[in-house]
């Protein structure tokens, strides 16, 4: 069974600092692993995924992911944090023998202060 | 392009009612999506549609919730009756196919109060 695990609640970051969201997975297949942020009182947006190829994936905002799969995660990155990065991020899992289902984390609330 | 959009954005209703949600995906997408998000917790799909067909209604309630997308198009889903665990906010998306590399777009959702 597909599973998405996103260890921290909440991530405190100062403005200009890098920053890295965490998230691991279980597959029974081949992982396609995905990002989405959502913002105050609207929908969640993609962010990135990561299907095959390149482990370093590049995405909206300047946000980046790497996948590793000894590790089975796909931590979520930015060398420079916004105070307009302040979100609600969800990392989300399919695999090529589960169907068509999509699996998303509880979300981890990063808080970017200036 | 004109995205995912969700009516009503908010409702309240008391144990026992029925209510109606309300989606038009973005044009020519053929999949969409139900999403039930409870406070605290990531989105949990309660059901896929490749056009108008389920693909996937595995973890829909289906004694009080169902859903349709009529004409692959629009798509409506339903709570009767509603139970205080219902609570959530129901968020639909879609995308242009239901291949495992294809991402999801969403419609800010509607957040709904059971008392």
């Amino acid at each position: 069974a597909q599973s998405v695990a996103q260890p921290e609640d909440q991530v405190n970051v100062a403005e200009g600092n890098p920053l890295t969201v965490k998230c691991t997975y279980s597959v029974s297949g081949n992982p396609y692993l995905f990002w989405y942020v959502q913002y105050p009182n609207r929908g969640l947006q993609f962010l990135l995924k990561y299907i095959t190829g390149d482990n370093l994936v590049k995405g909206s905002y300047g946000f980046e992911a790497e996948f590793n799969k000894s590790q089975t995660s796909f931590h979520l990155k930015k060398p420079s944090a916004l105070v307009s990065d302040s979100a609600l991020y969800f990392c989300a899992v399919r695999d090529d023998t589960g169907g068509f289902k999509t699996i998303f984390g509880a979300g981890t609330r990063l808080f970017v202060k200036a | 392009e004109a995205g995912v959009a969700q009516s009503p954005r908010y409702k309240i209703i008391e144990k026992r009612q029925s209510v109606a949600f309300w989606c038009n995906p973005i044009s020519g997408h053929a999949t969409l999506y139900w999403y039930q998000q409870i406070l605290g917790q990531g989105p949990k799909l309660l059901i896929q549609f490749q056009n108008n067909g389920v693909v996937d209604d595995s973890q829909l309630p289906k004694d009080r919730f169902s859903a349709e997308r009529l004409k692959g198009v629009d798509s409506t889903l339903k709570i009767q009756p509603a139970k205080l665990e219902d609570s959530a906010v129901y968020l639909c998306a879609s995308s242009t196919d239901s291949y495992m590399n294809t991402e999801a777009f969403f419609g800010q959702g509607t957040r709904l109060t059971v008392v």
